[in-house]
């Protein structure tokens, strides 16, 4: 299987400020990785897929880039509302396997 | 729009089954393949399944093989998830995510709890 690790596993930032995020996976995995958001007590969302192809109604701010095994989501001013928790999925080849995830919170 | 919804909570004992639902809304349920995703307490996601709403053929993660089967109902737009033999780390959300790669709408998830 195909292993995603994260860094870090928690980011403190302000808002207004800069995230990024970085996503790794064990093995090339061209660019077939998906970003999701998940606040609290929610189902994730889709935010990226294809490494930097924004969905539907998600905000400029969030861009992804990236391909083969190094990934970055960056968040160019956080929001109240960003603060969440991300995680990435590749979809290179079954099984689909998704990282542990990083924490945004409140600096 | 685009709506899955799951059925309810369930409470289960060690050994038994559940299956849960998941009903399709808005679009043209044939179109998109649906996935099972599971997610235990405090911990990242967990890719379970996949079900072609077309053609009903399946692919199952292995951690799952031989305990899960995943279904299609096309006249009522509802896919469904069994897991059987239960055991306390099953417990967990589990959410039907609709797509053949990425998962674009989710379900709101369905809380099963494993307990004797």
């Amino acid at each position: 299987d195909i292993v995603m690790t994260q860094s870090p596993a928690t980011l403190s930032v302000s808002p207004g400020e800069r995230a990024t995020l970085s996503c790794r996976a064990s093995q090339s995995i061209n660019n077939n990785l998906a970003w999701y958001q998940q606040r609290p007590g929610q189902a994730p969302r889709l935010l990226i897929n294809d490494a930097s192809t924004r969905a539907t109604g998600v905000p400029a701010r969030f861009s992804g880039s990236g391909s083969g095994t190094e990934f970055t989501l960056t968040i160019s001013s956080l929001q109240p509302e960003d603060f969440a928790v991300y995680f990435c999925q590749q979809y290179y080849k079954w099984p689909f396997t998704f990282g542990p995830g990083t924490e945004v919170d409140i600096k | 729009q685009v709506q899955l919804v799951q059925s309810g909570a369930e409470v289960k004992k060690p050994g038994a089954s559940v299956k849960v639902s998941c009903k399709a809304s808005g679009y043209s349920f044939s179109t998109f393949g649906l996935n099972w995703v599971r997610q235990a307490p405090g911990q990242t996601l967990e890719w379970m399944g996949w079900i072609s709403t077309l053609h009903g053929n399946t692919n199952y993660a292995q951690n799952f093989k031989g305990r899960v089967t995943i279904t299609t109902d096309a006249s009522t737009s509802t896919a469904y998830m069994e897991l059987r033999g239960l055991r306390s780390d099953d417990t967990a959300i589990y959410y039907c995510a609709r797509d053949d790669f990425y998962f674009d709408y989710w379900g709101q998830g369905t809380l099963v709890t494993v307990s004797s």
